[in-house]
């Protein structure tokens, strides 16, 4: 249980284009999802927790209008990188929290490499 | 702010070999602490944790304790395998909205 999907795994792109990112629970209900993003070595950065029906918390430096987080429902949130630059080269991280389990513990999704060209 | 300081690595060991990853961290309030694990090509997953002073979180052979005199949460395993070789982070959550605070990560590898 408790098996968080994303999709796309790779993605390139144009610069200027835009790349949507799903984030998935498979088998659970997620009230709350967050977004992450990882530099190669480097740790995990939040960038925003989105709680299903209501709008998305960005992390103070993390632009709203750039990275845009929808979470329609409690099995789907979607960040969507708008306008990518090649400094938007990263990997994408999303986790979920399991409300009848704990709200503590995060499961994670595999993540989302994504290259601008 | 809440913050974690972990071990650098990278950590090459033997199989058979001890491990010790030292982690420490600064927050305010009471923490609950975690130790992930990320194998190559894989999503971070779970590996053990612990939410008050003094617990002892287990699994895989693995062990850290919620150490609050020293704030530390030390990951170790008595003897490691080639499939133990992951990147390992260590994160606290301190806050009521649930957010989590990363370690910069540890890079094991294990040689047969």
């Amino acid at each position: 249980g408790a098996v968080v999907s994303q999709h796309p795994s790779w993605v390139i792109c144009k610069s200027g284009t835009s790349v949507k990112i799903e984030c998935r629970s498979l088998d659970f209900q997620a009230t709350t999802m967050f977004w992450y993003r990882q530099f190669p070595k480097q740790s995990l950065m939040l960038m925003a927790t989105s709680n299903e029906g209501s709008k998305a918390t960005y992390e103070q430096g993390v632009e709203k209008d750039k990275f845009l987080i929808n979470h329609a429902s409690l099995t789907l949130s979607t960040l969507t990188v708008t306008s990518a630059h090649p400094e938007d080269s990263s990997f994408y991280i999303c986790s979920a929290t399991n409300p009848r389990v704990t709200l503590e513990t995060q499961y994670f999704g595999p993540g989302t490499r994504l290259l601008v060209l | 702010g809440d913050s974690v300081t972990q071990m650098e690595g990278p950590v090459t060991l033997s199989e058979e070999a001890f491990l010790t990853i030292n982690c420490t961290y600064t927050a305010t309030g009471y923490p609950s602490l975690f130790w992930y694990v990320q194998y190559p090509g894989e999503g971070l997953q779970l590996l053990l944790k612990a939410t008050k002073a003094d617990d002892k979180g287990s699994n895989k052979g693995f062990e850290a304790t919620y150490r609050k005199e020293t704030t530390s949460f030390h990951l170790e395993k008595g003897s490691v395998q080639v499939s133990d070789s992951a990147v390992y982070f260590c994160a606290l959550t301190a806050s009521n909205d649930y957010k989590l605070s990363f370690g910069a990560g540890t890079t094991v590898t294990v040689r047969a």
